[in-house]
């Protein structure tokens, strides 16, 4: 089976510092794996997804993610915080089977940005 | 291209009445997909229409069920309500959902649903 695994629910950084989100992934077969970013009161907005065409994957807003085979994780970073990174992230691994679409998310990790 | 549509934006509802949640995906998208999201289990998957059948559910029980139209929007319905009901209820479309998992899901701004 499946399943996700965010290391940290909260994280807290200072403006201008290095942004690390850990997610580490379980799959029996090659996986796709997804970052959506929540903001208050909205819905999942995609940051990037990994589909393997190749291992580091660059998004919107600065956010990259690296695919580590060897290590099933797939973290997400941002070289320098802004204080409008402030949200919920949220990992997620998509899974095919039977005919049907459906995402198996991490619980999150809420990051702060403080100045 | 307009967004996910997912109406109304804020419910509220007493305990044992019904309600009805209305998703309109992306234009073109075929697949919708619905999830509920609570503070103690996180997202959880519930359903998904493809061509106006339901292709799976997940681990909820009947009183959840939903439908899809010929134009792809989807309704979701909750009978007889319960507090644990309550909940930030997302709607997800997706093109066809058929390229083996890397469809990406677009979602919707969600129904906030609070049962007394």
């Amino acid at each position: 089976a499946q399943s996700v695994t965010q290391l940290g629910s909260h994280v807290s950084v200072s403006e201008g510092a290095l942004v690390l989100l850990r997610c580490n992934y379980s799959s029996s077969v090659p996986p796709y794996l997804f970052w959506y970013v929540q903001y208050p009161n909205q819905g999942l907005q995609l940051l990037l997804k990994y589909t393997s065409a190749a291992t580091l994957v660059k998004g919107i807003n600065g956010f990259e993610a690296e695919f580590k085979k060897s290590e099933t994780s797939f973290h997400l970073t941002k070289p320098s915080a802004h204080m409008s990174d402030a949200a919920e992230y949220f990992c997620a691994v998509s899974r095919f089977s039977g005919g049907y679409n459906k995402l198996i998310f991490g619980a999150g990790t809420r990051l702060a940005v403080h100045p | 291209k307009a967004g996910v549509t997912q109406t109304p934006r804020y419910l509220i509802k007493t305990r044992g009445q019904q309600v009805t949640l209305s998703c309109s995906p992306i234009s073109g998208h075929r697949s919708v997909s619905w999830y509920q999201q609570t503070p103690g289990q996180g997202l959880q998957f519930l359903f998904e229409y493809f061509s106006e059948t339901q292709r799976n559910k997940g681990n909820f029980p009947g009183r959840f069920s939903g439908r899809q139209f010929s134009n792809s929007r989807s309704e979701m319905n909750v009978s007889t309500l319960e507090l644990g009901d309550s909940a930030l209820y997302l709607c997800a479309s997706s093109l066809a959902g058929t390229s083996g998992g890397a469809d990406t899901q677009y979602f919707g701004p969600g129904t906030r649903l609070t049962v007394l």
